[in-house]
């Protein structure tokens, strides 16, 4: 079946830097969606990618869908403390199902 | 209230206890879903519902029994579980469950269910 690998498990940054993750799949997805996920609470939409080679921000984020539909990134800029939390890529293919990611946990020294 | 939401947000029971976990969604949304999530492990999805139909159930024990009265409530009903049934039991929303433009899915809080 579909699968994602997201890279990296978990970062440990200096406030002010910027991050960069990323997922990848042996199969073509339809759809790239990253969430995040604070402690205690449910994920929470981040980003939503439709089209092959799309790139979209959110503030201080930015992910791009990648051209072989294979694979997303999400960049966050000039970290800051409250961006700590659990980041998860997920994808949907022609099976309609929204595969998830494992996960990459960040943290941020102030 | 809005968008989603999930309680208990916390539960401790025994393996020989009934419980059940509520969802509701204030979204006007037609799809719904129950998944489960374990440390180091991806969210697995357990089932999905379907304007009050249930169209998905992923291989998962009868232990566990989901229901869904009316479009906007989810339950999903516990009995005898077992220790490593311990996880966040999340509960999820979209516009339609057909892969598609701006279905997005959009999340409760969760239940930390702990079994004794």
């Amino acid at each position: 079946g579909q699968q994602l690998n997201q890279s990296p498990q978990s970062m440990f940054i200096q406030e002010g830097e910027d991050v960069s993750m990323n997922c990848t799949s042996s199969s073509i997805f339809n759809t790239w969606l990253w969430y995040k996920q604070d402690p205690g609470e449910g994920p929470v939409l981040l980003i939503a990618l439709y089209k092959a080679g799309e790139l979209t921000s959110n503030g201080r984020l930015t992910a791009q869908f990648g051209i072989t539909r294979k694979d997303s990134f999400l960049n966050i800029s000039a970290s800051i403390p409250s961006d700590v939390g659990i980041y998860f890529c997920a994808g949907e293919g022609n099976t309609g199902k929204l595969i998830f990611g494992q996960g990459t946990t960040l943290q941020v020294k102030p | 209230e809005t968008g989603v939401t999930q309680t208990p947000r916390h539960l401790v029971m025994g393996m020989t206890n009934k419980k059940s976990l509520k969802c509701e969604q204030h979204l006007g949304h037609n799809a719904m879903y129950w998944y489960k999530q374990s440390a180091k492990k991806p969210l697995e999805l357990m089932f999905v519902y379907s304007l009050e139909e249930r169209v998905e159930n992923n291989s998962v024990p009868s232990r566990f029994s989901p229901e869904c009265p009316n479009s906007s409530h989810l339950f999903l009903h516990l009995h005898t579980l077992q220790p490593e049934d311990s996880a966040l039991y999340l509960c999820a929303s979209s516009q339609d469950r057909l892969a598609g433009l701006y279905n997005e899915q959009f999340f409760g809080p969760g239940t930390r269910l702990t079994v004794l």
